[in-house]
């Protein structure tokens, strides 16, 4: 597709149901990035894949959150027994080069996640 | 560690007036910084980095070293300009690490 797309766009989860957000990056790009934004806040830093491999995951904010990327295309993120706390606005982003200059992030429109 | 600050939430200028969006950051290596603009109902989208020296939508972001500063400048604000924006930092060991400030809301009044 033309741009980095995000599934679903909203979500309503009640506390301590698990639930997994979908990100379909541009073709081609190597780098997948996860970040999760608060309200009123900057994007926060999640984890990082380069093509299927996982090479940052240190943002992740507790082990109730996993990501993966099996073919390094289409990213899943995955948030286990899902607290109040969890809820924001999950960001997915990519970019062509795995390091370098020129390699500015492509955003998805984000998955809102909302935990009642 | 890395830190990227935006210091106002929110700046509101008339349409025409000088607008500066101030942005300081934290880093030991060498920074590469970039500004994201995010308009209403659409996705975040890069307006413009350090490394290019370009002007984009009349927009421009000097990088200063010497007081760790990036600020987004533009001579003449325009209505369509109100968005939120965000200054980012780019580090990691592989180069691919982005922190993101915590935004400032731009209202250009008519």
């Amino acid at each position: 597709g033309a741009g980095v797309s995000q599934s679903p766009r909203y979500k309503v989860a009640k506390r301590g149901q698990d639930v997994a957000l979908r990100c379909d990056p541009i073709s081609g790009h190597v780098s997948l990035f996860w970040y999760q934004q608060a309200l009123g806040q900057g994007p926060e830093f999640l984890t990082y894949f380069q093509n299927e491999a996982q090479l940052d995951k240190s943002g992740l904010p507790s082990d109730r959150f996993f990501a993966e990327r099996p073919e390094g295309s289409v990213s899943t993120l995955k948030i286990q027994r899902t607290q109040q706390e969890d809820s924001a606005v999950y960001l997915c982003a990519s970019s062509f080069y795995r390091t370098g200059k020129n390699s500015p992030l492509h955003f998805g429109n984000g998955t809102r996640l909302t935990v009642t | 560690a890395q830190r990227v600050t935006q210091p106002e939430k929110l700046l509101s200028v008339f349409k025409g007036a000088p607008v500066e969006l101030k942005c300081n950051y934290s880093y030991s290596g060498s920074p590469e910084l970039f500004w994201y603009v995010q308009y209403s109902r659409q996705r975040l989208q890069l307006l413009l980095r350090h490394i290019s020296r370009e002007s984009i939508k009349g927009f421009t972001a000097d990088l200063n070293k010497g007081e760790t500063s990036f600020h987004l400048k533009k001579p003449f604000a325009q209505e369509e300009d109100s968005a939120m924006y965000y200054c980012a930092l780019k580090w990691g060991n592989y180069g691919q690490n982005f922190v993101f400030g915590p935004g400032t809301r731009l209202s250009v009044l008519p």
